[in-house]
């Protein structure tokens, strides 16, 4: 049973198009995440969620938008998608001050 | 600025010996302190965490923190080529549970 899982695996879509990941996690955690790695491989926090409750908004394009209908879901959409957008989006949760645990990533290419 | 360094390698140990990874953090009111293995393709995993100064061990790992120096680094005894992965350094520096990450070391375990 998956704790952190998101949808869809592989994204590969034209530039303009709007884009959503969905993100969910069955372990209780209070607090959601959704991260960026590029091609370099660095890690970059984008928002997180705790509660349902924005806590951290990175400097991020205001064409992403996070939506959190419940503590165990934590949606992403992206409107108008540009070639710097490709990337892996990884959705994680944690409880406290302990550690995260992340989805298995979307990997998004825009062509 | 906060910030997490750690040398990006590749960190080439032959099998069977010690590897021995590194993290360095700029934030002295930093609270906890996290290893993470992400194997290409992969998710990041959470493999040890620690609090308090002192050396943490599970099994092959051994976490050390020493908060004076603020460094954090990873012992792992024994290095299978299945070690071989980027590991990841992240540091919680406070309560809004904000990981800070490294931008991970490529471990090698030769054959």
């Amino acid at each position: 049973d998956t704790a952190v899982s998101q949808t869809p695996k592989y994204l590969v879509t034209q530039m303009g198009n709007d884009k959503s990941i969905k993100c969910e996690q069955n372990l209780g955690h209070d607090t959601m995440y959704w991260y960026k790695q590029d091609s370099k491989k660095f890690l970059k926090i984008m928002f997180s969620y705790n509660n349902k409750e924005l806590i951290i908004n990175e400097t991020v394009p205001n064409r992403f938008s996070p939506k959190s209908p419940d503590k165990a879901h934590l949606n992403l959409h992206i409107n108008s998608l540009e070639l710097g957008d490709s990337a892996v989006y990884f959705c994680a949760s944690s409880q406290d001050l302990s550690g995260a645990f992340f989805g298995q990533g979307t990997r998004l290419t825009v062509v | 600025q906060k910030e997490v360094e750690q040398n990006s390698g590749p960190l080439s140990v032959p099998e069977g010996a010690i590897a021995s990874l590194n993290c360095t953090y700029s934030d002295r009111g930093s609270q906890s302190f996290f290893w993470y293995r992400q194997y290409s393709g992969k998710s990041p995993e959470l493999i040890m965490f620690i609090y308090s100064n002192g050396d943490k061990e599970d099994g092959r790992f051994t976490a050390q923190l020493n908060k004076a120096s603020q460094y954090v680094s990873l012992l792992i005894r024994d290095s299978q080529p299945s070690d071989s992965a980027t590991y990841l350094c992240a540091v919680n520096t406070d309560s809004n549970y904000q990981l800070i990450w490294g931008a991970g070391t490529k471990l090698i375990i030769k054959p």
